[in-house]
């Protein structure tokens, strides 16, 4: 069964330093989201991104985050000086459809900023 | 977004039946009753959507109230591996630049007994 899978799975750096998330999409999927659970609370929508720019952000997606797809398969989320609150597991999705057709998300990446 | 109500947690025994309950009064004609899932560790997967009949696939069941004020999810027979937070999420169906992101609340933590 296809799945979206992402990289790394654990990431651990300094604050300050910038973080780069991978995420390989389903292959035939185009529409992307980047999604962040800080342990303990909800889910938080970051950014949802369709033929290649960003068609959404919430008002946590500021400055410090960028998407891009830079190869046609692969979709990163790039923070640029990591805060101690940016401390979260970082989720991917992808979906065929926009509005009607369901997510499917990766397991996550683990980001912890010191 | 249109909000939803969840309870905070529920009990199953394994084997039963489970009825998870949503309400969510404030839900437009063009929005879409999803439901998805998270498993301990994992990224939310999704289980069920709908619009206003009720809908079966080999995971469960969704019961929309005829207003659609309402809906719920059945487990027909619940195991161990389905305790996980269960989301119930109004997905905008069109229009607009949403391109149908999903806004998490906080959901229902389902606890089965063996």
């Amino acid at each position: 069964e296809p799945e979206v899978t992402q990289t790394p799975s654990h990431q651990v750096t300094q604050m300050g330093q910038e973080v780069i998330l991978r995420c390989v999409p389903i292959s035939n999927h185009l529409y992307f989201y980047w999604y962040r659970q800080i342990l303990g609370q909800k889910v938080e929508f970051l950014v949802s991104f369709y033929n290649n720019e960003i068609s959404e952000k919430s008002e946590i997606f500021d400055d410090q985050f960028s998407v891009e797809r830079p190869d046609g398969s692969n979709f990163t989320l790039k923070i640029r000086s990591t805060k101690l609150e940016d401390s979260a597991m970082y989720f991917c999705a992808s979906s065929v459809a926009g509005y009607t057709g369901e997510l499917f998300f990766g397991e996550g990446s683990r980001l912890t900023v010191l | 977004d249109a909000k939803t109500t969840q309870p905070n947690s529920m009990e199953s025994n394994e084997e039963e039946p489970v009825h998870l309950p949503c309400n969510h009064s404030t839900i437009s004609g063009t929005d879409y009753i999803h439901w998805y899932r998270q498993l301990p560790s994992q990224g939310p997967e999704y289980v069920i959507h709908g619009l206003t009949s009720n809908v079966n696939n080999r995971m469960a069941s969704l019961a929309i109230a005829e207003d659609r004020k309402s809906s719920t999810l059945i487990l027909h027979r619940a195991t161990l591996r389905d305790a996980a937070v269960y989301y119930c999420i109004l997905r905008a169906g069109g229009g607009g630049t949403s391109y149908g992101k999903l806004t998490f609340g906080q959901g229902t933590i389902l606890t089965v007994h063996p």
